[in-house]
């Protein structure tokens, strides 16, 4: 299983950015698989964006979801994440990644358990 | 939303020593809990999950307790490659990740 982030490295202030998450070892319609979105500003702690699951559920950052957009093409075996207004406290490294129901005591426990390298996303003018 | 609290933001500590880092969440989660491990320049790696499940291909040395809100990772001899950040993270509702915790060398 492995996953890879890929995008601009450089946004101006206001663009929107589109980051495409390209995986391969699983597949994104196979009941209990996830795939999430998480962003990490240079040296500060890890953002949980948003999560896109098997059956197209989507959810988002409640500080966030106005800019988000995720979204999947299963064919491609690719998650597209859209944040609109960018802003130069949106730089950092963006990741995706994996999540699969594990079964604990009757009930799905869903860990990211393997992660894409990150891509850094600067926001300057 | 479900706030992750780890206090606190880093401790120091020599080779073999036991290690406790704790998680509070704001409200109860039950088990919905995860702990990764992030070396620096590098992408998390899940080391627990369901609070208390060890990750296959993880060392034994790591723990995890707790339920509720209040939470546990333990690593039970620290070894040079465990000097890293912690961070919890809650799947119960939507996610959240805590503030993380440094384990620095003493």
């Amino acid at each position: 299983v492995t996953l890879k982030e890929s995008g601009p490295a450089l946004v101006k202030p206001t663009q929107t950015l589109t980051l495409t998450c390209t995986f391969s070892g699983f597949s994104l319609t196979t009941s209990g698989a996830y795939v999430s979105w998480i962003r990490q500003p240079p040296g500060k702690a890890l953002e949980w964006l948003a999560r896109i699951d098997w059956d197209d559920d989507k959810f988002y950052s409640t500080s966030l979801k106005t800019r988000l957009t995720i979204s999947k093409d299963s064919s491609k075996n690719q998650v597209v994440l859209i944040m609109t207004n960018m802003d130069p406290v949106d730089t950092g490294t963006y990741y995706c990644a994996r999540s699969k129901g594990q079964p604990v005591a009757g009930y799905y426990h869903y860990g990211m358990d393997v992660w894409g390298q990150g891509t850094t996303v600067t926001v300057s003018s | 939303d479900i706030q992750m609290t780890q206090s606190p933001s880093s401790l120091s500590a020599s080779v073999g020593d036991r290690v406790t880092i704790p998680c509070r969440a704001s409200q109860n989660i039950s088990t919905y809990l995860n702990w990764y491990q992030q070396r620096p320049g590098k992408a998390p790696n899940l080391l627990i999950y369901a609070a208390s499940t060890l990750q296959s291909g993880v060392s034994s040395r790591f723990s995890g307790s707790g339920s509720g809100t209040d939470f546990t990772l333990t690593i039970s001899s620290l070894q040079p490659e465990d000097f890293a950040t912690y961070y919890c993270q809650q799947d119960y509702r939507s996610s959240t990740f805590g503030g993380g915790t440094k384990v620095e060398i003493k």
